[in-house]
């Protein structure tokens, strides 16, 4: 099952630098995006989400943009901070098909100081 | 800030040993599922729960699993025989509604071991 796929298991970024983290899916009937941080030993932490009706979100240091008709969702950090080095999952959700979310395989950011 | 808890931290148990996870949903929330992640793998769902009933599930939860929320508080996931294979990362998370916008909030996890 690829419904979401992250294609990156892995990024390296400077201290200071933008992190871009990518997220592709193939289920046109995706209409709620989130993105969630996972350090080890603990659990999903939210972090943002999007509505497929914005193609943009921003909070803070990080923002969430959605490209529709790519089927495409990347999520920006900036400035990135040592803090920030977690594994980062984008998850997807169906109007109307309950509440299950289904997740990517995830991409381990890496924050050098 | 309200969080979801969950016991044990790690569980090892025998292959067709009955085990029980439990967690703690925040508290004014209405919806609770289990999601799993296998070494390696995805996080994938298992189930949500609402009302005191399932409200969706996945392939995966299967006549082996079932949902019991006994009280107020607590939300348990059984796994009546289990199988080397559900050697995972348990997963408990809750959310205020169910409407699409929702957030879900998950809690640390149970490390299941089957041997």
């Amino acid at each position: 099952d690829q419904q979401v796929k992250q294609n990156s298991p892995s990024l390296s970024v400077q201290e200071g630098r933008i992190s871009i983290l990518n997220c592709d899916y193939t289920n046109s009937m995706f209409d709620y995006f989130l993105w969630y941080k996972k350090y080890p030993a603990e659990g999903p932490t939210f972090l943002i989400s999007i509505s497929s009706i914005k193609d943009k979100n921003e909070d803070g240091r990080f923002t969430v943009f959605l490209n529709k008709s790519a089927k495409h969702l990347s999520l920006h950090i900036v400035p990135s901070q040592p803090g920030d080095s977690a594994v980062y999952f984008c998850a997807a959700r169906v109007r109307n098909a309950g509440n299950m979310l289904t997740f990517g395989g995830g991409t381990r950011l890496m924050v050098k100081p | 800030e309200p969080e979801v808890t969950q016991t044990p931290s790690h569980q090892v148990t025998q292959m067709g040993q009955e085990v029980i996870l439990r967690c703690v949903p925040i508290s004014n929330h209405l919806y609770f599922y289990w999601y799993r992640q296998i070494l390696g793998q995805k996080v994938e769902f298992l189930v949500s729960f609402y009302n005191n009933e399932i409200s969706e599930k996945s392939e995966i939860f299967d006549d082996q699993f079932s949902v019991e929320r006994p009280d107020g508080s607590n939300f348990t996931l059984k796994i009546r025989s289990t199988k080397l294979e559900d050697s995972a990362m348990y997963f408990c998370a809750s959310s205020a509604l169910g409407a699409v916008q929702e957030t879900q909030y998950f809690g640390p996890g149970t490390r299941l071991l089957v041997l």
